[in-house]
């Protein structure tokens, strides 16, 4: 079984001030993890993923995350926050082995707030 | 490659109608799978496909819901007799074929008020 906490539902930066979003993973086994952003009624959008290559992960946009083996944490970071960050940030987790549907479970959501 | 596509993106219903989505996965993904996503809460995964094959449902997929995928390409969802509960924002995303190949996309969903 696989389950993912994000930490605070809401989190609100300065523009130009550093992002953190909070993600903790539980796995049974070896992991797959994302990160999802999504906009205004639109879909998902892929971030980045850690799929046990390097343990810092680059994405899109000036995003990274590092996955913590020993903290079972796959937090995001963007150093300076922009306007256009504003959306709902997921983390999700999804079985590595094949054979498996590798079906994504996901947090519940961070909304990224930036203000002026 | 045109991305994972969804019709219709909205659809407002009367309780106890049928409704079918359909979603195109990217073309040569020969898995699909279908989520589901209520308001301030993550997608939930409700059925997954290799080619036509349905391999996987999930508990939330009741009786009242039937997914297909008939020649391995596009997919449909239909919901029978819906209820208010069945509102929510439906999302299809799809993967290639290699496992290596571990990144799913998503496709902008379709928007379901059941009145």
């Amino acid at each position: 079984a696989q389950s993912v906490t994000q930490l605070g539902s809401h989190v609100s930066v300065s523009e130009g001030a550093l992002v953190l979003l909070r993600c903790n993973y539980s796995s049974s086994v070896p992991p797959y993890l994302f990160w999802y952003v999504q906009y205004p009624n639109q879909g998902l959008q892929l971030l980045l993923k850690y799929t046990s290559a390097a343990t810092l992960v680059k994405g899109i946009n000036g995003f990274e995350a590092e996955f913590k083996k020993s903290e079972t944490s796959f937090h995001l970071t963007k150093p300076s926050a922009h306007m256009s960050d504003a959306a709902e940030y997921f983390c999700a987790v999804s079985a590595r082995w094949g054979g498996t549907a590798s079906k994504l479970t996901f947090g519940t959501g961070t909304r990224l707030q930036v203000t002026l | 490659d045109t991305g994972v596509s969804q019709d219709p993106r909205h659809k407002i219903t009367k309780r106890g109608q049928n409704v079918t989505f359909r979603c195109d996965p990217i073309s040569e993904h020969n898995r699909l799978y279908w989520y589901r996503q209520t308001l301030g809460q993550g997608p939930e995964f409700l059925t997954y496909f290799q080619n036509e094959a349905q391999l996987e449902k999930s508990r939330l997929l009741s009786d009242r819901f039937s997914a297909e995928r008939p020649k391995g390409s596009f997919s449909t969802l239909e919901i029978q007799r819906t209820e208010q509960g069945d509102s929510a924002m439906y999302l299809c995303a799809s993967r290639g074929g290699r496992e290596s190949t571990d990144t799913q996309y998503f496709g902008p969903g379709t928007r379901l008020t059941v009145l």
